[in-house]
């Protein structure tokens, strides 16, 4: 069946530091990729997302490239901030059928 | 434009007592989901409806949950008898129109605590 692994964490990095959150999945279609976000007291929101091979979904300085080749969605930032600290989902959802799966996701803190 | 609203947000029972959640979707959005998110994994899909019929209802323990969406607007979820294990963050989540590369809004969640 379809699944998503994604790096354990927790993550800590010191804020300006480079981000690399890795994901990897396994599907029988094409799926559609995701990351989640949930900050700490809030519900998750959409981070960003890609539809097909080659595509890069970015947003708030987060990007990740849908590679078919090695099956990876890993998510990456530049320069990181300590606002970034909360725990990230990567995710799919198969063609045809929107119910999304997701991995059991990855917290990330970000020291000033 | 208001958000997926739920309530409550918080709640601890004792196992074999029932609990309800409430969701009420944004409007205008035909698919509603609840996923269930225990602790240190991801969320993971109960059940969908499309309106007020179900989608997808596999992944739900059919023998103690139950969820309804009667006029294809707001939802209901219910748990009966509670289990220790049923302690989780319960999620709403809706779309417009369900159907690959569309975008599904989440609620805050209801975090169950089961004694």
């Amino acid at each position: 069946g379809n699944s998503v692994t994604q790096m354990e964490g927790p993550v800590t990095l010191s804020e300006e530091a480079f981000l690399t959150i890795n994901c990897t999945y396994t599907a029988t279609g094409y799926p559609s990729l995701f990351w989640y976000v949930q900050y700490p007291g809030e519900g998750l929101q959409l981070l960003l997302k890609a539809t097909k091979a080659d595509d890069k979904g970015s947003n708030k300085g987060f990007e990740a490239t849908y590679r078919k080749e090695t099956t990876s969605f890993h998510l990456e930032k530049g320069s990181v901030q300590v606002s970034d600290s909360a725990v990230y989902f990567c995710a799919l959802s198969d063609r045809g059928d929107d119910k999304i799966i997701f991995g059991k996701g990855t917290r990330l803190h970000i020291l000033p | 434009e208001a958000g997926v609203a739920q309530s409550p947000r918080y709640k601890i029972i004792e196992k074999r007592q029932s609990v309800a959640f409430w969701c009420n979707p944004i409007s205008g959005h035909a698919t509603l989901y609840w996923y269930q998110q225990i602790l240190g994994q991801g969320p993971k899909l109960l059940i969908q409806f499309q309106n007020n019929g179900v989608v997808d209802d596999s992944q739900l323990p059919k023998d103690r949950f139950s969820a309804e969406r009667l006029k294809g607007v707001d939802s209901t979820l219910k748990i009966q008898p509670a289990k220790l294990e049923d302690s989780a963050v319960y999620l709403c989540a809706s779309s417009l129109r369900g159907g690959l590369g569309n975008t599904i809004y989440f609620g805050e969640g209801s975090w169950l605590t089961v004694v």
